[in-house]
């Protein structure tokens, strides 16, 4: 059972560049959430979704989009990155996105934007 | 709003010693209250969580924490630390009352463990 899978593990791109983060989760679990982690501030959510076809907006969501065409896939895209986005990036998983769930995450994607 | 403070960033503690890293939390209804940990690279590996009923909760790898009410607390404890437990934790909380609350971590505490 592979759980929740990243891609990229890691990547740089040049400000500027449109960039999409995949992921994708086996476990069917309703529930995706987009995160990213920064030294000294924890994580931070960035976008939700509580099932297929719904999203929402978290903390940060500027800068961000994501769409949520079925229950496996989640990407997170970048349309025009900027410097300020360089951070490491959590894909988690819970299985109906109620409060008392727990999340699940994947290995991280690390995106530098220079 | 939410919010969840851990007051150390940094914890040592020698190898067999008890460990705690500290935790409080902030919120408008009742909470529920969660632990995570993060080795090197890694993504975050869930640890325990609080939701209702018995105060002491135990979870992976030995560890456990205890919710106080009164002291809006949940700190995470371990009796006997091992070098392996050395990593960085963060707790974390979610708002019973409220609209779409979401989970909020705290900035983490990086222990370690001593041989």
């Amino acid at each position: 059972i592979a759980g929740i899978t990243q891609a990229p593990t890691s990547q740089i791109l040049a400000a500027g560049r449109r960039m999409t983060l995949r992921c994708t989760q086996d476990m069917r679990h309703n529930a995706m959430y987009w995160y990213r982690q920064d030294l000294g501030l924890g994580l931070r959510l960035i976008h939700y979704s509580n099932t297929a076809g719904t999203t929402g907006k978290g903390e940060v969501p500027d800068g961000y989009s994501v769409s949520r065409a079925n229950t496996d896939d989640f990407p997170l895209t970048l349309a025009s990155a900027v410097p300020s986005q360089t951070s490491v990036y959590f894909c988690a998983s819970s299985e109906t996105g109620g409060r008392a769930d727990t999340q699940y995450f994947g290995p991280g994607t690390r995106l530098t934007v220079l | 709003a939410q919010s969840v403070a851990q007051p150390e960033d940094q914890v040592n503690v020698a190898e067999g010693n008890p460990l705690t890293v500290k935790c409080t939390y902030s919120v408008s209804g009742n909470p529920y209250l969660f632990w995570y940990v993060q080795y090197p690279n890694r993504g975050l590996q869930f640890l325990l969580k609080y939701i209702t009923g018995d105060n002491l909760v135990k979870g992976s790898y030995g560890f456990e924490a205890e919710f106080n009410k009164s002291q809006t607390s949940f700190h995470l404890k371990k009796p006997s630390a091992l070098v392996s437990d050395s990593a960085l934790y963060f707790c974390a909380v979610r708002d019973t009352g409220g609209r779409n609350t979401p989970l909020v971590f705290g900035k983490g505490t990086r222990l370690s463990v001593i041989a």
